[in-house]
């Protein structure tokens, strides 16, 4: 089975600091870890994901994301947040080859403060 | 990536009654899917839309209650059936191409339905 653990409900910076949000995973098999963003009263929006290849992806809006083996982390990184980042972040991940769902975390409300 | 758009974007429904979203893609995709958000919660997967064929339904969740229809490569629809408060949830369909290397999946902006 696969599982994703975001451990902070709430993540608040002010702006132009560096802003992390937190992500771990549990699958069988390789992971395809993801990171969306949804803005209030707006669907998820694809950031960016890891597949393969170099353990540092970068995706919209500035944002990065290390995959980390060992530590089957994830963690969503932006070295200047904005107020206009202020969302409901959810890290996801699926089971490749095993299966094509996915399976999401609880997410994290992210507020940067001006 | 595909332009994904969700019929009605909102609603307020009385209790007993049913409701049926629809899921229009700008492109031909290989799978779609339904997911629901509760209030506050994180998203579940409801089912993914085959076409020609039943909908797989995961745990928890049953064609009685949740029918989808998918007739072709672009189209899906999900219907909540009998709803009650507890179907109060955001209802939001992805897709995701396999015939191109993207092995992403693509949300629609969601269907916001309050039952009373």
């Amino acid at each position: 089975a696969q599982s994703v653990a975001q451990p902070e409900d709430q993540v608040n910076v002010a702006e132009g600091n560096p802003l992390t949000v937190k992500c771990t995973y549990s699958v069988s098999g390789n992971p395809y870890l993801f990171w969306y963003v949804q803005y209030p009263n707006r669907g998820l929006q694809f950031l960016l994901k890891y597949i393969t290849g170099d353990n540092l992806v970068k995706g919209s809006y500035g944002f990065e994301a290390e995959f980390n083996k060992s530590q089957t982390s994830f963690h969503l990184k932006k070295p200047s947040a904005l107020v206009s980042d202020s969302a409901l972040y959810f890290c996801a991940v699926r089971d490749h080859p095993n299966d094509y769902k996915l399976s999401f975390g609880a997410g994290t409300t992210v507020t940067v403060r001006a | 990536s595909a332009v994904i758009s969700q019929k009605p974007s909102r609603d307020i429904c009385q209790r007993g009654t049913s409701l049926t979203i629809q899921c229009q893609v700008d492109s031909q995709v290989t799978m779609m899917f339904w997911y629901r958000q509760q209030p506050g919660q994180s998203l579940t997967l409801i089912a993914t839309a085959n076409q020609g064929s039943e909908a797989t339904y995961e745990s928890g969740f049953v064609i009685d209650k949740f029918p989808i229809s998918r007739p072709n490569l672009t189209f899906s629809t999900l219907t909540v059936s009998n709803m009650s408060p507890e179907d109060s949830s955001i209802y939001l369909c992805s897709v995701e191409d396999l015939d191109s290397p993207k092995e992403t999946q693509y949300f629609g902006p969601g269907t916001r339905l309050l039952v009373l």
